[in-house]
């Protein structure tokens, strides 16, 4: 069975400070996918990343693949308050078998 | 909002009892996702389905069916419960499979006494 490792998986963060989450998988993968989650609410899709090298970047974060490493990062630049929620990454395979992390609590202090 | 809605959001039930989970998907969306969320087990996928046919299997029990009808929503059966089957249940729909987006609904939030 695939793995998804996910770290850290708490992060506090000061207001305006950059970090970056990891999410590591065990196995080739097809596509790997980014979600938020805020307390007691649903799943937002952040980002789907489906090759090599692909990049995306939707306002302070930035989501990188790199497939030989089977390595995916989720970069956060100048946190704000905003920002906190629990970030999961989740891992597609061919099969249409979705995996995921164990998700990064992240909380940004003012 | 996603545009995905489940019914019903709340649902408190009693060991071996069975229940049934609705999930209606975006307008134009073929493809429906169940997942599991639970504190000892995290985000588990549980099924895909896609214009009516079952298309992957995840960590679903064998207490645990789904279908999805012709008008495209789709039913997630519980049946002999558990108290450990107490979690919450979401529902996603994509576009088409399998490269799309996956839009969450809000979720049922079984209990189990």
């Amino acid at each position: 069975e695939l793995k998804v490792e996910q770290n850290p998986l708490f992060l506090s963060m000061q207001e305006g400070k950059n970090y970056t989450i990891y999410c590591n998988y065990s196995t080739t993968s097809d596509r790997l996918y980014w979600y938020r989650q805020d307390p007691g609410k649903s799943l937002e899709s952040l980002f789907v990343l489906l090759s090599n090298g692909a990049v995306k970047q939707e306002g302070r974060l930035m989501a990188s693949l790199d497939t030989k490493a089977r390595l995916s990062t989720l970069h956060i630049t100048a946190a704000v308050h905003d920002l906190s929620a629990t970030y999961f990454c989740a891992v597609g395979r061919t099969g249409n078998q979705f995996y995921f992390g164990t998700g990064t609590s992240l909380t940004v202090i003012p | 909002d996603s545009g995905v809605t489940q019914t019903p959001k709340h649902l408190i039930t009693a060991t071996g009892q069975r229940v049934t989970l609705r999930c209606s998907p975006r307008s134009g969306d073929l493809s429906v996702y169940w997942y599991q969320q639970s504190l000892d087990q995290g985000l588990q996928f549980l099924i895909q389905y896609y214009n009516g046919e079952e298309r992957a299997k995840g960590n679903i029990l064998e207490r645990f069916s789904a279908q999805q009808f012709p008008d495209l929503h789709s039913e997630l059966n519980l049946s002999s419960l558990e108290l450990g089957d107490s979690a919450l249940y979401f529902c996603a729909s994509s576009v088409d499979n399998p490269l799309s987006e996956q839009f969450f609904g809000p979720g049922t939030r079984l209990t189990v006494l």
